[in-house]
């Protein structure tokens, strides 16, 4: 079946030891999103790609960044991660269509402890 | 900018009834759309159902159907027959289009929803 997949489902790391959380998808979707869902709370927007362009959001701060090197992979670096980054991280897909539904299609989720 | 509303922390319905989850909206934009996602605790959103600004008719999926009254910036997802699979964090989100192509969703904080027998 088409779908996004999200490796590793949980991470842990070391206050300040940089960490990658990897996202793959076989939906073969031009648009790829990431978004950060602390303990209940909503999802936030990071970053998405618009194929290759990369598009920050104003107030993701410069800790996370993010690559993909191809249509089906994207990557989220965080690079010196805090206490306050602990939290469930999304990845998301959809075909952008213009003004059609163009529905993000969601992975599982990896969820990220900071030590 | 746009805010997504919903009121109801949590919800409970008794298996086969019916249920309201109540989401209101605010946006300066024309065009735009409205979804809801339901998230078990597995953590996965899952797509439910969707609302454009301009469907003159609300939007139905199986037992999901969306109460969208465009006067009041309301979007309410309405669940028909509730089932025990139904226990999960729903979300209400609206769409606006990103400088550079793709969709930003703006979520509201979500309520959750326990069906019980």
């Amino acid at each position: 079946d088409a779908m996004v997949i999200q490796n590793p489902r949980y991470q842990v790391t070391q206050f300040g030891k940089p960490v990658t959380l990897s996202c793959s998808q076989t939906l073969n979707h031009n648009v790829m999103y990431w978004y950060q869902q602390k303990s209940s709370q909503a999802p936030k927007l990071l970053f998405h790609y618009y194929d290759k362009d990369f598009n920050n959001e104003a107030d993701t701060p410069d800790n996370f960044q993010s690559r993909r090197p191809n249509t089906s992979f994207c990557f989220l670096d965080i690079r010196s991660p805090g206490l306050g980054d602990a939290a469930m991280y999304l990845c998301a897909t959809s075909r952008d269509i213009g003004q059609g539904v163009s529905e993000q299609f969601f992975g599982p989720g990896t969820r990220l402890t900071v030590l | 900018a746009q805010k997504i509303t919903q009121t109801q922390p949590g919800m409970f319905v008794q298996e086969k009834e019916a249920v309201t989850l109540d989401c209101t909206y605010d946006t300066s934009d024309q065009s735009y759309g409205l979804f809801w996602y339901k998230q078990p605790s597995s953590g996965e959103m899952i797509f439910l159902i969707y609302q454009g600004s301009y469907d003159e008719q609300n939007a139905t999926e199986g037992r999901y159907s969306l109460n969208f009254q465009k006067a009041r910036k309301s979007a309410n997802l309405v669940i028909s027959a509730s089932q025990l699979g139904d226990s999960a964090m729903y979300f209400c989100a609206m769409r606006s289009v990103r400088t550079g192509g793709g969709n930003k969703l703006t979520f509201g904080t979500g309520t959750q929803l326990k069906v019980e027998l």
